[in-house]
């Protein structure tokens, strides 16, 4: 079965860095684009970045465009976050999850919408 | 494009019907619509994408509709595990992907 497990979380002060984990098991890691999502204590989700299925592509939300690296590493099975220069309003629940939509011969080469998530990792930027 | 989801709450009894309301600020991309469920504490669970088709698993009582800017998803009759947070979200080939604010259904 799909699994994705997120790690990496923590409490980091202003201006620091943290990097994000998601291991992914059950499925053809290297068939899927990838995304993080993220949800503020008691507010909405808000898309974060994005990975083609092959790595090629990123694409990050206007607020974290020069501080966020999204990568991935197809050997592992494993997706990664890297956040620099973290800031206040970046104290979320971090959640990958996996993109689909446009999937000729199995492999997602754009995605629409994400049907399966990880059960998230707490970041908290506090003095 | 904007996502802009009502009410904000719904307040209703097991049994009855909901209705929940996702307006786009411009016409999304080949109705790239999807609804997802969130329970407290819980990770969002696909439920409807392409405005209409159901998820894997998803029972035949959440059912989407739509098109253009306006879309609906239905809850025939609300079971008890039904009582959640419900967001809408869409894709366009920026590509951008956006999720509506949520709304909330609560028992009455």
């Amino acid at each position: 079965q799909v699994q994705l497990v997120e790690s990496g979380g923590g409490v980091v002060q202003p201006g620091r860095s943290l990097r994000l984990s998601c291991a992914a098991s059950g499925f053809t890691f290297s068939n899927y684009g990838m995304h993080w999502v993220r949800q503020a204590p008691g507010k909405g989700l808000e898309w974060v970045a994005a990975i083609s299925f092959d790595g090629s592509n990123k694409f990050y939300v206007d607020s974290v465009k020069g501080r966020f690296t999204i990568s991935r590493d197809t050997s592992k099975s494993t997706l990664f976050l890297q956040m620099n220069s973290l800031r206040a309003e970046d104290s979320a629940v971090y959640y990958c999850a996996r993109g689909v939509g446009d999937c000729p011969n199995g492999v997602c080469y754009r995605s629409h919408h994400f049907d399966y998530w990880g059960q998230g990792t707490l970041v908290t930027v506090s003095s | 494009i904007v996502l802009t989801q009502s009410p904000g709450t719904l307040s209703l009894s097991p049994g009855e019907r909901a209705t929940l309301s996702c307006r786009a600020s411009q016409s999304v991309t080949s109705n790239y619509l999807a609804w997802y469920q969130q329970k407290s504490g819980q990770a969002p669970r696909l439920l409807i994408y392409g405005a209409s088709s159901r998820a894997t698993g998803i029972p035949d009582r959440f059912s989407g509709s739509g098109s253009g800017t306006d879309f609906t998803l239905t809850i025939s009759r609300l079971e008890p595990e039904d009582f959640a947070v419900y967001y809408c979200q869409q894709y366009n080939t920026s590509p951008e992907w956006t999720f509506g604010q949520g709304t909330k259904v609560e028992i009455k």
